[in-house]
């Protein structure tokens, strides 16, 4: 199907283990991003990609990795989960970063850190 | 810091009118998105503003004030649906990030 999509939609994992939220796009968009929500706090930046190979860090980047060796793919690694980093991970890409290009969100993961 | 702020939530009867406030910070400001996003789901976009003015959309209607750091949300002719979150998110021109509000979440009553 069309669009983007994010796997696993719902993860339970333990503290210290390594975990990764798939992300794929299918409209060969230039940006993707990777956002966390929690209550309280509007969706916050965890890191960004302009390009294949090309990544920077977002507002929260502390305890994630990202890649981007294809378009269409951009895996976030959680390298030793903490308990605060239970949260909603979105996914989103856009054509453009700049001006008026609107960002297209997947479904969203619920990861659990107990 | 880079602040927005909205209203945490509000109510409004269906059938009525509703605006939601947003303020940011306005330097580097380049342009303020609202989005929707009803629970559990993602945030789906609704508008772009970056010029002074009012842009309408149906129903709903966007309004910006650059020099007043301002913006509002306007919905009209409420219905059920319409009960969900609106963000608010600004764009800075030093990067490519956007700076989003917390949310409001707008509870419609028949």
């Amino acid at each position: 199907d069309a669009g983007i999509t994010q796997s696993p939609r719902y993860k339970i994992t333990e503290t210290g283990r390594q975990v990764t939220l798939m992300c794929h796009q299918t409209w060969s968009h230039s940006y993707m991003f990777w956002y966390r929500q929690d209550l309280g706090h509007g969706l916050r930046l965890i890191y960004y990609s302009a390009a294949a190979d090309i990544t920077d860090k977002g507002e929260v980047p502390d305890g994630y990795v990202v890649s981007r060796s294809k378009t269409e793919n951009f895996p976030l690694t959680l390298e030793s989960a903490t308990r605060s980093q239970t949260s909603v991970y979105f996914c989103a890409s856009s054509s453009s970063g700049q001006g008026g290009y609107e960002q297209y969100f997947g479904p969203g993961t619920r990861l659990t850190v107990t | 810091g880079q602040n927005i702020d909205q209203p945490t939530e509000m109510t409004a009867t269906e059938g009525a009118i509703v605006q939601i406030n947003c303020t940011y910070q306005t330097s580097g400001f380049n342009g303020l998105f609202w989005y929707q996003q009803h629970a559990g789901e993602a945030p789906t976009f609704l508008s772009y503003n970056v010029l002074d003015g009012l842009e309408e959309k149906g129903r709903f209607s966007s309004f910006l004030s650059r020099s007043k750091g301002y913006s509002y949300l306007l919905l009209k002719e409420l219905q059920m649906k319409d009960s969900a979150s609106y963000l608010c998110a600004s764009l800075m021109d030093s990067n490519y990030q956007l700076i989003w509000g917390a949310g409001t979440k707008l509870i419609i009553k028949p």
